[in-house]
Protein backbone atom coordinates (compact mmCIF):
# COMPACT_ATOMS: atom_id res chain seq x y z
CA UNK A 1 0.00 0.00 0.00
CA UNK A 2 1.28 3.46 -1.06
CA UNK A 3 1.82 5.84 1.94
CA UNK A 4 0.24 8.47 0.49
CA UNK A 5 -2.40 8.24 -2.51
CA UNK A 6 -4.16 10.98 -4.86
CA UNK A 7 -6.08 10.03 -8.06
CA UNK A 8 -3.98 11.80 -10.85
CA UNK A 9 -6.70 12.68 -12.79
CA UNK A 10 -6.89 14.74 -15.13
CA UNK A 11 -10.37 16.53 -13.84
CA UNK A 12 -12.05 18.78 -15.88
CA UNK A 13 -14.90 21.43 -14.78
CA UNK A 14 -16.54 24.58 -15.86
CA UNK A 15 -15.88 27.84 -14.58
CA UNK A 16 -17.78 28.48 -11.21
CA UNK A 17 -17.74 24.88 -10.13
CA UNK A 18 -16.84 23.93 -7.23
CA UNK A 19 -14.32 21.03 -7.06
CA UNK A 20 -13.15 18.71 -4.77
CA UNK A 21 -9.13 17.11 -4.53
CA UNK A 22 -8.66 13.78 -1.76
CA UNK A 23 -5.86 12.18 -0.59
CA UNK A 24 -5.82 8.32 1.61
CA UNK A 25 -2.83 7.87 3.53
CA UNK A 26 -2.43 4.99 5.79
CA UNK A 27 0.71 5.78 8.32
CA UNK A 28 -1.30 7.02 11.06
CA UNK A 29 1.58 9.20 12.73
CA UNK A 30 0.97 11.84 10.13
CA UNK A 31 0.46 15.07 12.03
CA UNK A 32 0.44 17.78 9.59
CA UNK A 33 -1.38 18.22 6.34
CA UNK A 34 -0.31 20.56 3.07
CA UNK A 35 -2.20 21.30 -0.18
CA UNK A 36 0.03 22.66 -2.69
CA UNK A 37 -0.60 24.17 -5.89
CA UNK A 38 2.02 23.47 -8.92
CA UNK A 39 2.20 25.15 -12.38
CA UNK A 40 3.64 23.89 -15.51
CA UNK A 41 7.44 24.44 -15.06
CA UNK A 42 7.13 25.92 -11.48
CA UNK A 43 7.41 24.88 -7.80
CA UNK A 44 4.69 23.78 -5.41
CA UNK A 45 3.50 26.67 -3.97
CA UNK A 46 1.78 26.55 -0.63
CA UNK A 47 -1.71 26.30 -0.56
CA UNK A 48 -3.45 25.11 2.83
CA UNK A 49 -1.46 24.01 5.98
CA UNK A 50 -3.20 21.90 8.74
CA UNK A 51 -2.14 20.53 12.16
CA UNK A 52 -4.31 17.44 12.82
CA UNK A 53 -7.47 17.15 12.18
CA UNK A 54 -10.59 19.80 11.47
CA UNK A 55 -11.19 22.09 8.58
CA UNK A 56 -9.45 25.12 7.82
CA UNK A 57 -11.20 27.87 5.62
CA UNK A 58 -9.08 30.95 2.95
CA UNK A 59 -11.09 32.12 0.67
CA UNK A 60 -12.07 29.86 -1.73
CA UNK A 61 -10.24 27.53 -0.36
CA UNK A 62 -11.38 24.99 2.18
CA UNK A 63 -9.06 21.89 3.64
CA UNK A 64 -10.39 19.17 5.95
CA UNK A 65 -8.34 16.44 7.97
CA UNK A 66 -10.28 13.46 9.21
CA UNK A 67 -7.40 11.23 10.67
CA UNK A 68 -10.49 8.29 11.88
CA UNK A 69 -10.95 7.80 8.22
CA UNK A 70 -6.86 8.36 7.17
CA UNK A 71 -8.70 11.10 4.03
CA UNK A 72 -7.96 14.97 3.28
CA UNK A 73 -9.60 16.95 1.20
CA UNK A 74 -9.58 20.55 -0.46
CA UNK A 75 -12.53 22.02 -2.01
CA UNK A 76 -12.54 25.03 -4.57
CA UNK A 77 -15.69 27.34 -4.34
CA UNK A 78 -15.90 29.31 -7.69
CA UNK A 79 -13.59 28.01 -9.46
CA UNK A 80 -12.15 30.12 -12.14
CA UNK A 81 -9.65 29.19 -15.25
CA UNK A 82 -6.15 30.74 -13.19
CA UNK A 83 -7.25 27.12 -10.77
CA UNK A 84 -5.75 25.01 -13.52
CA UNK A 85 -2.82 23.46 -12.47
CA UNK A 86 -1.45 20.35 -10.33
CA UNK A 87 -2.46 19.85 -6.77
CA UNK A 88 -0.24 17.93 -4.41
CA UNK A 89 -1.67 16.72 -1.25
CA UNK A 90 1.71 16.57 1.20
CA UNK A 91 1.95 15.13 4.63
CA UNK A 92 4.64 15.23 7.55
CA UNK A 93 5.02 13.70 11.38
CA UNK A 94 8.19 14.54 11.58
CA UNK A 95 9.84 17.37 13.21
CA UNK A 96 12.67 17.22 11.00
CA UNK A 97 9.70 18.63 8.36
CA UNK A 98 10.26 15.48 6.45
CA UNK A 99 7.23 15.90 3.41
CA UNK A 100 5.82 12.55 1.85
CA UNK A 101 3.90 13.89 -1.36
CA UNK A 102 0.56 12.61 -3.47
CA UNK A 103 1.32 11.86 -7.30
CA UNK A 104 -1.10 15.36 -7.72
CA UNK A 105 -4.14 16.07 -9.47
CA UNK A 106 -4.72 17.90 -12.64
CA UNK A 107 -6.79 20.04 -12.62
CA UNK A 108 -8.22 22.17 -15.58
CA UNK A 109 -11.11 24.61 -15.53
CA UNK A 110 -12.98 25.63 -18.32
CA UNK A 111 -13.99 29.10 -19.16
CA UNK B 1 6.51 38.43 -0.15
CA UNK B 2 10.17 36.26 0.23
CA UNK B 3 10.93 33.66 -1.70
CA UNK B 4 13.03 31.18 -1.91
CA UNK B 5 15.01 31.47 -5.49
CA UNK B 6 17.29 28.63 -7.10
CA UNK B 7 20.09 29.07 -10.00
CA UNK B 8 20.40 27.52 -12.23
CA UNK B 9 17.05 27.02 -13.90
CA UNK B 10 18.29 24.76 -16.31
CA UNK B 11 21.66 22.27 -15.93
CA UNK B 12 22.92 20.22 -18.33
CA UNK B 13 25.63 17.94 -17.71
CA UNK B 14 27.85 14.86 -18.93
CA UNK B 15 27.24 11.67 -17.00
CA UNK B 16 29.69 11.17 -14.76
CA UNK B 17 30.35 15.03 -14.04
CA UNK B 18 29.88 17.05 -10.62
CA UNK B 19 27.22 19.26 -10.78
CA UNK B 20 26.03 21.85 -8.09
CA UNK B 21 22.81 23.25 -7.64
CA UNK B 22 22.02 26.50 -5.50
CA UNK B 23 19.27 27.94 -3.47
CA UNK B 24 18.85 31.01 -1.72
CA UNK B 25 16.13 30.46 1.39
CA UNK B 26 13.81 32.56 2.73
CA UNK B 27 16.22 34.91 5.02
CA UNK B 28 14.80 34.28 8.52
CA UNK B 29 13.95 30.49 8.18
CA UNK B 30 16.28 27.76 9.80
CA UNK B 31 15.33 24.27 7.55
CA UNK B 32 16.49 23.67 5.04
CA UNK B 33 15.75 20.93 1.79
CA UNK B 34 16.13 19.44 -1.18
CA UNK B 35 13.54 17.29 -3.04
CA UNK B 36 13.07 15.97 -6.62
CA UNK B 37 10.87 14.81 -8.82
CA UNK B 38 11.56 13.05 -11.74
CA UNK B 39 9.26 13.42 -14.70
CA UNK B 40 5.80 12.32 -14.35
CA UNK B 41 6.44 11.11 -10.73
CA UNK B 42 5.97 12.33 -7.00
CA UNK B 43 8.11 14.83 -5.65
CA UNK B 44 10.21 13.08 -3.49
CA UNK B 45 12.46 13.94 -0.39
CA UNK B 46 16.18 13.85 -0.29
CA UNK B 47 17.31 15.77 2.63
CA UNK B 48 16.73 17.96 5.29
CA UNK B 49 19.16 20.43 6.91
CA UNK B 50 19.23 22.12 10.21
CA UNK B 51 22.05 24.08 12.32
CA UNK B 52 24.63 23.53 10.00
CA UNK B 53 23.90 19.89 9.60
CA UNK B 54 21.93 17.02 8.16
CA UNK B 55 19.02 15.97 10.30
CA UNK B 56 17.51 13.38 7.99
CA UNK B 57 17.75 11.95 4.54
CA UNK B 58 16.28 9.39 2.19
CA UNK B 59 17.75 6.16 0.86
CA UNK B 60 18.31 8.14 -2.48
CA UNK B 61 20.61 10.28 -0.57
CA UNK B 62 23.79 8.29 -0.63
CA UNK B 63 27.40 9.09 -1.23
CA UNK B 64 27.41 10.52 -4.47
CA UNK B 65 25.20 13.79 -2.61
CA UNK B 66 26.25 15.96 -0.38
CA UNK B 67 24.50 19.53 0.90
CA UNK B 68 26.41 22.30 1.94
CA UNK B 69 25.60 26.12 3.71
CA UNK B 70 28.89 27.99 2.15
CA UNK B 71 27.87 31.16 4.26
CA UNK B 72 24.85 32.80 6.00
CA UNK B 73 22.36 32.88 2.30
CA UNK B 74 23.18 30.30 0.59
CA UNK B 75 22.25 26.35 0.57
CA UNK B 76 23.99 23.89 -2.04
CA UNK B 77 23.26 20.39 -3.28
CA UNK B 78 26.17 19.04 -4.86
CA UNK B 79 26.25 15.66 -7.33
CA UNK B 80 29.65 14.47 -7.12
CA UNK B 81 29.40 11.96 -10.35
CA UNK B 82 26.41 11.82 -12.42
CA UNK B 83 23.88 9.59 -13.21
CA UNK B 84 21.48 9.60 -16.12
CA UNK B 85 18.85 8.43 -13.40
CA UNK B 86 19.44 12.09 -11.89
CA UNK B 87 17.98 13.37 -14.25
CA UNK B 88 14.74 15.61 -12.43
CA UNK B 89 13.75 18.84 -11.37
CA UNK B 90 15.33 19.38 -8.01
CA UNK B 91 13.47 21.75 -5.36
CA UNK B 92 14.44 23.65 -2.43
CA UNK B 93 12.24 24.45 0.16
CA UNK B 94 12.69 26.42 3.69
CA UNK B 95 10.99 26.75 6.66
CA UNK B 96 10.94 28.34 9.70
CA UNK B 97 10.53 25.33 11.71
CA UNK B 98 10.80 21.85 11.33
CA UNK B 99 7.17 21.62 11.71
CA UNK B 100 6.06 24.85 9.82
CA UNK B 101 4.55 25.11 6.43
CA UNK B 102 7.52 24.58 3.67
CA UNK B 103 7.95 27.17 0.41
CA UNK B 104 9.58 25.77 -2.30
CA UNK B 105 11.71 27.21 -5.09
CA UNK B 106 10.81 26.92 -8.87
CA UNK B 107 13.24 24.06 -9.17
CA UNK B 108 16.24 23.11 -11.21
CA UNK B 109 15.69 21.04 -14.37
CA UNK B 110 19.05 18.67 -14.29
CA UNK B 111 19.38 16.61 -17.85
CA UNK B 112 22.35 14.46 -17.66
CA UNK B 113 23.66 13.20 -21.58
Amino acid sequence: QKEVEQDPGPLSVPEGAIVSLNCTYSNSAFQYFMWYRQYSRKGPELLMYTYSSGNKEDGRFTAQVDKSSKYISLFIRDSQPSDSATYLCAMSWSNTGKLIFGQGTTLQVKP
Amino acid sequence: EPEVTQTPSHQVTQMGQEVILRCVPISNHLYFYWYRQILGQKVEFLVSFYNNEISEKSEIFDDQFSVERPDGSNFTLKIRSTKLEDSAMYFCASSLQGNQPQHFGDGTRLSIL
